[in-house]
């Protein structure tokens, strides 16, 4: 049974710091790995999607990364912001079959 | 570009009661699935369809019900609700190994 991690559980920082969020996963053999993005009260938005024959993604300041063999996906968000703040969800999909296993999340939150 | 649209985003049920929630995508996906989100158990899913007439169960199936008459939608009912089924409850579709769409949720309180 798959199973995905999301180490810290929180993170405070200040503005301007570049900083990594972790998602590991327990099964290397995905379709692929997702990044969100919820903030309080609201649905989720999708960030980043890495297929699992690629390395990395990026997307303005958001950088994702893949690392199958290891089990382990890390998010790099630049030169954060205060609108950066949010809860960051990471979700892998296994062959065969289309569902989603999400980590449990990463509440961030940048102090001005 | 709607996505995914759930209704209702907010709801107050009375034990025992029973209700649908629905979800409808325009994007002709394939596979639909619903989630639940609780404080300290994260997403987990409850129902999932690969197609219309094709549904099965997830990881937390009892006391709701699917079915997929069409490709677009894809409703959740509650049987027999309780305090337990409290929730915030999420849908969403994907195709093949696109990116999977969530709409924006339906808050369901049980009293």
């Amino acid at each position: 049974k798959q199973e995905v991690t999301q180490i810290p559980a929180a993170l405070s920082v200040p503005e301007g710091e570049n900083l990594v969020l972790n998602c590991s996963f327990t099964d290397s053999a995905i379709y692929n790995l997702q990044w969100f993005r919820q903030d309080p009260g609201k649905g989720l938005t999708s960030l980043l999607l890495i297929q699992s024959s690629q390395r990395e993604q990026t997307s303005g300041r958001l950088n994702a990364s893949l690392d199958k063999s290891s089990g382990r996906s890390t998010l790099y968000i630049a030169a954060s912001q205060p609108g950066d703040s949010a809860t960051y969800l990471c979700a892998v999909k296994g062959w065969g079959a289309q569902k989603l296993v999400f980590g449990q999340g990463t509440r961030l939150t940048i102090n001005p | 570009n709607a996505g995914v649209t759930q209704t209702p985003k907010f709801q107050v049920l009375k034990t025992g009661q029973s209700m649908t929630l629905q979800c409808a995508q325009d994007m002709n996906h394939e596979y639909m699935s619903w989630y639940r989100q609780d404080p300290g158990m994260g997403l987990r899913l409850i129902h999932y369809s690969v197609g219309a007439g094709i549904t099965d169960q997830g990881e937390v199936p009892n006391g709701y019900n699917v079915s997929r008459s069409t490709t677009e939608d894809f409703p959740l009912r509650l049987l027999s609700a309780a305090p337990s089924q409290t929730s915030v409850y999420f849908c969403a579709s994907s195709q093949g190994a696109s990116e999977a769409f969530f709409g924006q949720g339906t808050r369901l309180t049980v009293v």
